[in-house]
């Protein structure tokens, strides 16, 4: 199993508050990604990292924010919690950007907007 | 942007049946992956399959690029064959586009 760690596994926090998710890897991947799984879209991306300190938009990134300062980690935080993005993330790594990498993905973070 | 679609949406079988996933895709793609969400939610990868087929146990996956669809067919089901199944193509730096998914449950 690719080696992908996301912290918390589950939580439950209240409207307006702010909210970091953490990514951690040990594959030493250049490329992380966050992603949403609503019900009958699939998973959607939120924001991409293609370096340390190198990130960018995805399809869904209103309200949300990224940072990576190390290559291991990269953070997704919510500056003040809504219920619409009550979702599970989930977090994945690819060793390159080129469409012919495959991806893993963590055990996602389930998290509930109160 | 690309679209990505799933069928069916939903598919009940008897353990032992047979069955086909379906996966269309809007545009020529380099790659094609197959994921398997379990019901506690890991998403497990399948098939890395740009075009051709692979075979991995029960389970195998087509891909015809030029006709823009996939395929994934499940043999003599199991129960731990439940979840959802899903197809994502990938975009420039890796990002990938998902289906909605196929949700499978095998009855015993």
């Amino acid at each position: 199993d690719a080696g992908i760690t996301q912290s918390p596994r589950h939580k439950v926090t209240e409207t307006g508050t702010p909210v970091t998710l953490r990514c951690h890897q040990t594959e030493n991947h250049r490329y992380m990604y966050w992603y949403r799984q609503d019900p009958g879209h699939g998973l959607r991306l939120i924001h991409y990292s293609y370096g340390v300190k190198d990130t960018d938009k995805g399809e869904v990134s209103d309200g949300y924010s990224v940072s990576r300062s190390k290559t291991e980690d990269f953070l997704l935080t919510l500056e003040s919690a809504t219920s619409s993005q009550t979702s599970v993330y989930f977090c994945a790594i690819s060793a390159l950007g080129h469409p012919n990498t495959e991806a893993f993905f963590g055990q996602g973070t389930r998290l509930t907007v109160v | 942007g690309i679209q990505v679609e799933q069928s069916p949406p939903d598919l009940i079988l008897q353990e032992g049946a047979n069955s086909t996933l379906r996966c269309n895709f809007s545009d020529s793609v380099n790659n094609l992956q197959w994921f398997h969400q379990n019901p506690w939610g890991q998403l497990i990868n399948l098939f890395y399959i740009p075009s051709g087929t692979k075979q991995n146990g029960r389970l195998s996956a087509t891909t015809v690029a030029t006709e823009r669809y996939s395929l994934l067919y499940i043999s003599s089901s199991q129960t731990t064959d439940s979840g959802v199944y899903f197809c994502a193509l990938p975009l420039y730096g890796n990002k990938l586009v998902f289906g909605a998914g196929t949700i499978l449950r095998v009855k015993s």
